[in-house]
């Protein structure tokens, strides 16, 4: 079964700081990755997705993440954070024969 | 609307009231979904309906009790809850049951139960 690991509950960052948020999955096929994101008091909204193409892939509100097979990794970045991408981030993976299995989240501090 | 709209957005219930979280698709999609978010918990999947038809009950206790009259509406009718059920309840919905990932969320529901 395929799984994600998200490191770090909580990443802290000053506003125009790099934003890295770490997310390493377990699959056993080719994996589907996701990044969602949830803004307080609402529902998760997709962020970006991989699917076997390009393996860096670009998002919405300026968020990259690239996909490393060797590394089981697909880790978000921004250049610059922005006080509004204050929120929680969620990794998730699925193989497309399984349900999505989300990570369990990494908070976005963002300080003036 | 556009979207995924849940209804109530907050509800405080107690043990033994008989309540329902609504949830309404306006995307023309096929699959309905509902998941818990309770606090440094993953989103735990509860059940997954394809064309108005349960395809997936995750070991949910019977006091959820779901009901996706069509394709773009999803019901979650609760009873005699318990205090650890309080949490968010999203609603989801995706153009067909394919596990592709690509899901769209409501805002969610808040439960309290006292």
């Amino acid at each position: 079964a395929q799984s994600v690991t998200q490191l770090g509950s909580h990443v802290s960052v000053s506003e125009g700081a790099l934003v890295l948020l770490r997310c390493n999955y377990s699959s056993s096929v080719p994996p589907y990755l996701f990044w969602y994101v949830q803004y307080p008091n609402q529902g998760l909204q997709l962020l970006l997705k991989y699917t076997s193409a390009a393996t860096l892939v670009k998002g919405i509100n300026g968020f990259e993440a690239e996909f490393k097979k060797s590394e089981t990794s697909f880790h978000l970045t921004k250049p610059s954070a922005h006080m509004s991408d204050a929120a929680e981030y969620f990794c998730a993976v699925t193989t497309g024969f399984q349900k999505l299995v989300f990570g369990t989240g990494t908070r976005l501090l963002v300080s003036p | 609307e556009t979207g995924v709209t849940q209804t109530p957005r907050h509800l405080v219930m107690g043990m033994t009231n008989k309540k329902s979280l609504k949830c309404e698709q306006h995307l023309g999609h096929n699959a309905m979904y509902w998941y818990k978010q309770s606090a440094k918990k993953p989103l735990e999947l509860m059940f997954v309906y394809n064309f108005k038809e349960q395809t997936e009950n995750n070991s949910v206790p019977s006091r959820f009790s779901p009901e996706c009259p069509n394709s773009s509406h999803l019901f979650l009718h609760l009873h005699t809850l318990q205090p650890e059920d309080s949490a968010l309840y999203l609603c989801a919905s995706s153009q067909d049951r394919q596990d592709t990932g690509e899901l769209f969320f409501g805002e969610g529901s808040r439960l309290t139960v006292l």
